[in-house]
């Protein structure tokens, strides 16, 4: 089952603008983690962010996480047309079982165009 | 470095036909490995994984198996092929190491359709 819900489902941007994508989830989580997918390839990670962070950076790449409403932000500033992507929230969860493998469950993204 | 490999990238099959889709890991050992289902503009949903050689769970009861034959390699596999089969199908692995971060790392994905 689907674990992160992004929102919204597609934006369009011009070059230099700042793009941003929300995620929520509905358990409690150990991390949660942004992924970029440009079309019919396999995901590239991001940037990821723990349960105890309320912000993180990386380059033009911005994540915010609020546990108690249990949603996440990832804000791109002045974005680029090589910025066109889906984008996916992944969460991890905070308790697993023995045994198991710690699975990172996906949202169904953000499909992000930045017009030149 | 680590890398991953999955093969082939692009697959058309009959109905009824068999299915393999191979993934290897290197540069590392012991990895946690995934197999994961992605429709047409959709999220991906995880289909198998596997946190050692011969152990595999299932999350979706479907018409697929896995395997994991060595360490470092995971395989996707059908008897009879649906319809319903169609759709990228990505590999990915993270670490079991302890207080490591829990990123995936990702294959470059294989597009099945089901013909």
């Amino acid at each position: 089952s689907q674990q992160g819900e992004e929102d919204p489902q597609a934006l369009s941007i011009q070059e230099g603008e700042n793009a941003t994508m929300n995620c929520s989830y509905k358990t409690s989580i150990n991390n949660l983690q942004w992924y970029r997918q440009n079309s019919g390839r396999g995901l590239v990670h991001l940037i990821l962010i723990r349960s105890n962070e309320r912000e993180k950076h990386s380059g033009r790449l911005r994540v915010t996480l609020d546990t108690s409403k249990k949603s996440s932000s990832l804000l791109i500033t002045a974005s680029r047309a090589a910025d066109t992507a889906s984008y996916f929230c992944a969460t991890v969860p905070k308790f697993i079982s023995s045994g198991s493998a710690r699975q990172l469950t996906f949202g169904s993204g953000t499909q992000l165009t930045v017009l030149p | 470095s680590q890398t991953i490999h999955q093969w082939p990238a692009t697959l058309v099959q009959p109905v009824g036909s068999p299915l393999s889709l191979e993934c290897t890991v290197e540069g590392t050992s012991n990895p946690n490995l995934y197999w994961y289902r992605q429709a047409a503009g959709r999220g991906l949903q995880l289909l198998f994984y596997s946190v050692g050689i011969g152990q595999i769970s299932s999350e979706v009861p479907q018409n697929l198996s896995a395997s994991r034959p060595q360490d470092r390699q995971f395989i996707l596999s059908s008897k009879k092929l649906l319809l319903s089969d169609s759709g990228f199908y990505l590999c990915a692995w993270t670490t079991t190491q302890a207080g490591v971060g829990t990123e995936a790392f990702f294959g470059q994905g294989t597009r099945l359709t089901v013909v």
